[in-house]
């Protein structure tokens, strides 16, 4: 069974930092591209960041960009989220997802909540 | 970017009632477009995936088409587990962008 768990969320100040973990398992983790997905509170889903299987390509979105890295550790079987100088408008629900070949989601996480205030 | 324009963004049905969920996407993403279920409180379900898929262990009354640039999510015999919020995706480029979301409602 596919299973994808977060972890690492909480409360941070604005402009510190944080990082997320995502422990997979179930499948063969390192043959899979990885991404998180986060949905601000009563918002809508936004798509953050995604990585190749074997960690060497990655994207991220715009309100991203330039302040979060993605990474994996395929021997831990694990994704990575490092998030810094954060902001108010980051706080949201942090889901880790599995991308099908084809790029889709076909798993998720069950989420992990990170709150960015003074 | 690619844009993607989902309606409506909220509907209410009846039991049994068939009802459809569209987006439209601001350029040609081929069949690369997938449909997500959440219930509240979860985190989301792959339905649908490129474009007419049905997801592994997904009822038949869930359904996907397309037309163009516009895809469609058509739920036949509404029943009272299908209420949630469903979102598009497409996954043709980066960044990957979903649909505002229809939340659904059962009369």
């Amino acid at each position: 069974e596919v299973q994808l768990v977060e972890s690492g969320g909480g409360l941070v100040q604005p402009g510190r930092s944080l990082k997320l973990s995502c422990a997979a398992s179930g499948f063969t983790f390192s043959d899979y591209n990885m991404a998180w997905v986060r949905q601000a509170p009563t918002k809508g889903l936004e798509w953050v960041a995604s990585i190749s299987y074997g960690g060497s390509n990655t994207h991220y979105g715009d309100s991203v960009k330039g302040r979060f890295t993605i990474s994996r550790d395929n021997a831990k079987s694990t994704l990575y989220l490092q998030m810094d100088s954060l902001r108010s408008e980051d706080t949201a629900t942090y889901y880790c997802a599995r991308h099908h070949n084809n790029y889709y989601f076909d798993y998720w996480g069950q989420g992990v909540m990170v709150t960015v205030s003074s | 970017d690619i844009q993607m324009t989902q309606s409506p963004a909220s509907l209410s049905a009846s039991l049994e009632e068939i009802v459809t969920i569209t987006c439209q996407a601001s350029q040609d993403i081929g069949n690369y477009l997938s449909w997500y279920q959440q219930k509240p409180g979860k985190s989301p379900q792959l339905l649908i995936h490129s474009a007419t898929s049905l997801a592994d262990g997904v009822p038949s009354r869930f359904s996907g088409s397309r037309s163009g640039t516009q895809y469609s999510l058509k739920i036949n015999r509404l029943q009272v587990e299908d209420t949630g919020i469903y979102y598009c995706l497409q996954h043709y480029s980066a960044p990957l962008t979903f649909g505002s979301g229809t939340k659904l409602e059962i009369k």
